[in-house]
């Protein structure tokens, strides 16, 4: 079965610190995504990267980057220079095979404090 | 586009109480699916629809039934709800293929309190 740990549950920090949001996943399967959601203090949830487990290249949009290791099972999510608007809840997800299921971290917690 | 929509946003239920929680999307994905958001939890995978006709069960579906008559509704009906079930349910979709590739698209969530 799949899982996804997110040992962080709450970080704070101060505004244009950099932050690191560590994600280690389990699966047997050989093909299989990862994704980053943020939930901010409104509510929804916002889909931020998807990456398939054959595609290992570091992305960075903007401000926002992740690092994916399949040597080590992890996805992890860095935010440069934090600012108040990134104060959110992030998860990190799995997805495998036809029935699309998305297994999900418990999330963290992120305070960007001004 | 309207996306993915959510009916209520909030209610507050008895135990013992039924009711529907309504779901609609209007993107034409084949894929549907429940969650429930509880503090420290995470989003749980409750039941889910890879078209219509066709639902299966997730990580926690008791208490819990679904149907898909059509492409764009996906109704979760609570039989007789319970304090347990107080929580924050968000229904997404999404495209399907067969290998769990597409992002999923989620509504604004419906905030449940049971008493």
């Amino acid at each position: 079965a799949q899982k996804v740990t997110q040992a962080q549950t709450e970080i704070s920090v101060v505004e244009k610190e950099d932050v690191t949001l560590d994600c280690v996943y389990e699966t047997r399967d050989t093909t299989y995504y990862l994704f980053w959601y943020k939930q901010p203090p409104s509510g929804e949830l916002v889909f931020l990267i998807r990456r398939n487990s054959f595609d290992e290249q570091n992305e960075i949009s903007g401000r926002y980057s992740w690092n994916f290791q399949k040597s080590t099972s992890s996805f992890n999510f860095t935010i440069t220079a934090s600012q108040v608007v990134d104060s959110a809840v992030y998860f990190c997800a799995h997805s495998t095979g036809a029935n699309s299921k998305l297994t999900f971290g418990k999330g963290i917690t992120l305070s960007v404090r001004p | 586009n309207a996306g993915v929509t959510q009916t209520p946003k909030f209610q507050v239920l008895k135990t013992g109480q039924s009711m529907t929680l309504q779901c609609a999307q209007d993107m034409n994905h084949e894929y549907m699916s429940w969650y429930r958001q509880d503090p420290g939890m995470g989003l749980r995978l409750i039941h889910y629809s890879v078209g219509a006709g066709i639902t299966d069960q997730g990580e926690v579906p008791n208490g819990y039934n679904v149907s898909r008559s059509t492409t764009e509704d996906f109704p979760l009906r609570l039989l007789s709800a319970a304090p347990s079930q107080t929580s924050v349910y968000f229904c997404a979709s999404s495209p399907s293929d067969r290998l769990g590739s597409y992002e999923q698209y989620f509504g604004p969530g419906t905030r449940l309190t049971v008493t």
